[in-house]
């Protein structure tokens, strides 16, 4: 079944420095990647859509500087968390959609101290 | 624009018992709609879809759900409750062709087993 592999699966960083995280569709080519991000106890939002080789799609109030995310192939998109600060501590999920539809990744838990 | 309610944040069941997960959907086009399952720190996991085929939908783990267009309902429901269904269930609702065809996710419902 289709797979989607996202690394890493926890990060602790210093306040200031960025994170980056991979989302990679493993046996599917994905022609939309989407990524989430979820606070303890509550559902998934949508920070922004990415398609291949175009610009990301930011949803409301998301911050496309802080934010950064690239879609190079087919089967790889990344979000960089820039100069991270404690409030960006969260748990980010990438999903990708192919023709089997939305495969999730296991997520990624951000720490900033 | 599409939206999701699921109603009831938090669901109690005794092993065993019949689980009933409440979602109501708000779409202008026929939607998508799906269910996924979260255990803690975990991505999400795919139990059904409807893609407006039959409208009752059978999943993975014994669960299934129906989809009713007069209630804009698609309630997730499982006979027998098991220890390991305690997770967070999600309802999502997408549109083809718009907007990057995007899901729209509920609140969550939690769910406990008791033994």
């Amino acid at each position: 079944g289709a797979v989607v592999s996202q690394h890493p699966s926890w990060v602790i960083c210093k306040s200031g420095t960025s994170v980056k995280i991979e989302c990679r569709s493993l046996d599917f080519q994905a022609t939309t990647m989407f990524w989430y991000r979820q606070f303890p106890k509550q559902s998934l939002m949508l920070m922004a859509t990415s398609n291949e080789g175009s610009k990301a799609t930011y949803e409301q109030g998301v911050e496309k500087d802080k934010f950064l995310i690239n879609h190079a192939s087919l089967t790889l998109s990344t979000l960089t968390v820039t100069s991270a600060h404690p409030e960006d501590s969260s748990f980010y999920i990438c999903s990708a959609r192919g023709v089997a539809g939305y495969t999730f990744g296991s997520g990624t838990r951000l720490t900033v101290v | 624009a599409q939206s999701v309610t699921q109603l009831g944040s938090h669901v109690s069941v005794s092993e065993g018992a019949l689980v009933l997960l409440r979602c109501n959907y708000s779409s202008s086009v026929p939607p998508y709609l799906f269910w996924y399952v979260q255990y803690p720190n975990q991505g999400l996991q795919l139990l059904l879809k409807y893609t407006s085929a039959a409208t009752l939908v059978k999943g993975i783990n014994g669960f299934e759900a129906e989809f009713k267009k007069s209630e804009t309902s698609f309630h997730l429901t499982k006979p027998s409750a098991h220890m390991s269904d305690a997770a967070e269930y999600f309802c999502a609702v997408t549109v083809t062709g718009a907007a990057g065809n995007k899901l729209t996710f509920g609140g969550g419902t939690r769910v406990l087993v008791k033994p």
